[in-house]
Formats: structure tokens, sequence, C-alpha cells
């Protein structure tokens, strides 16, 4: 299993731009994540999803947007890039909320908005 | 609010025993994670506790005071390759995870 993986693994955007951070899981997990991690920041959760076709804002989903079409994919979109949103950011999958079960989480997308 | 407190940076000395401490204050209360990262990773699962009380794996344990909102990790016989930032979360009422900002170990030969 490849578990979590991430696409691109570093960007430069202008201000303005839009892009896709695409993440892919093949551990049949129904729930994934997004996170943002900022220097000296916890971990901060955008959306998330709990299976294919449902969605749910996280603290952070201003300025992203997310879909879920399917169990592995989970896309994580940005429209208008702001330099707020230089971060680095990971997808993350579970089998269940529960707090028996962890997030796998993917390599990471180093995004830099100028 | 809920906020995760750990300290920023520790150093300690190969082969010696660290501890690193986590305080939360969370709405609701459905356990406690630590998370390895290293430089330029992803966070990688280390141990979680919802009991009171010493979980050991292996060179590293964790415990839990839920009554304090307390949290250590600690890790024996530190090797280089521990060096790394460790995370603490705890997940809250809605099963989200509430992230600490994490504490970069550093180990000296």
């Amino acid at each position: 299993n490849a578990g979590v993986t991430q696409t691109p693994k570093f960007r430069i955007l202008k201000i303005g731009q839009s892009m896709t951070l695409q993440c892919t899981q093949d551990m049949n997990h129904n729930y994934m994540y997004w996170y943002r991690q900022d220097p000296g920041m916890g971990l901060k959760l955008i959306y998330y999803s709990v299976g294919a076709g449902i969605t749910d804002k996280g603290e952070v989903p201003n300025g992203y947007n997310v879909s879920r079409s399917t169990t592995e994919d989970f896309p994580l979109r940005l429209e208008l890039a702001a330099p707020s949103q230089t971060s680095v950011y990971f997808c993350a999958s579970s089998y269940t909320k529960d707090s028996t079960d962890t997030q796998y989480f993917g390599p990471g997308t180093r995004l830099t908005v100028l | 609010g809920q906020n995760i407190d750990q300290p920023t940076e520790m150093t300690a000395t190969e082969g010696a025993i660290v501890q690193i401490n986590c305080t939360y204050q969370t709405s609701g209360f459905n356990g406690l994670f630590w998370y390895q990262q290293h430089a330029g990773e992803a966070p990688t699962f280390l141990s979680y506790n919802v009991l009171d009380g010493l979980e050991e794996k292996g060179r590293f344990s964790s415990f839990l005071s839920r009554s304090k909102g307390y949290s250590y990790l600690l890790l024996k016989e530190l090797q280089m390759k521990d060096s790394a930032s460790y995370l603490c979360a705890a997940m809250d009422s809605n099963y989200q995870l509430i992230w600490g900002a994490g504490t970069k170990l550093i180990i000296k030969p």
C-alpha cells in the first residue's frame, strides 16, 4: 500500500492564482482530513470528510474548498491565493473517527504565495 | 477555548532520558495522542492514552492524568534519530484533534 499520497510536493503561486492540492489514499479509509501547519503553530484542521459525498468545515476553512467524489480522493482547492495561505498542507486519513483509530498523514505540500 | 501547551524546544544527551510535558484544555475529551515529526516530513503516530496512567511502548512511554489535563511523553535511551518535533494532540467531544505547536527535541552526542 502507498498509504496517503499528495501532489505536488512544492508549489509557488502568485497572489490571486488558483490551484488544487491532490490527496489520495489506498487504505479504504472513510475519514479524510486537510490540515495546514504554520511555523511555530499547531496543525489546524481546514476541512474533513466522513465519506464520499460528505464534507464539513474545520477550524480554518475560509479561502478553501473541497470535494469527495470517491473514497480514495479528497482534493483541496484554493481559488484566490493569498500570502496568508503560505503554509505546509497535510492530508490525512483514518478508518473511523474514533479515538482508537490513528490518522495517517501524507508527505505534505509546501505552498508559497507571493 | 481549546488549548494545548507544550515546551517549544528541549535539548538532551544521547543515551539519556527526556520527558516532554503537555497540558490541554478541550471541550470534552476523547483521548490524548503523541506524534513524532522529523523535519520536512509528515507526523507519524507514537502513542494514545484515554485512561489515567502510563502506557509503555519500547523506549517510549506516555502518561495521562485526566483530572489535571496533563500528559507527558518519556523517551529513554535517546538516540540521534530521536531528534524531531513531538506533537501533543487532544481529541475533543467532536472527535477532532486539537494540536499543540510541537516540542523540538535536540539530541547532542
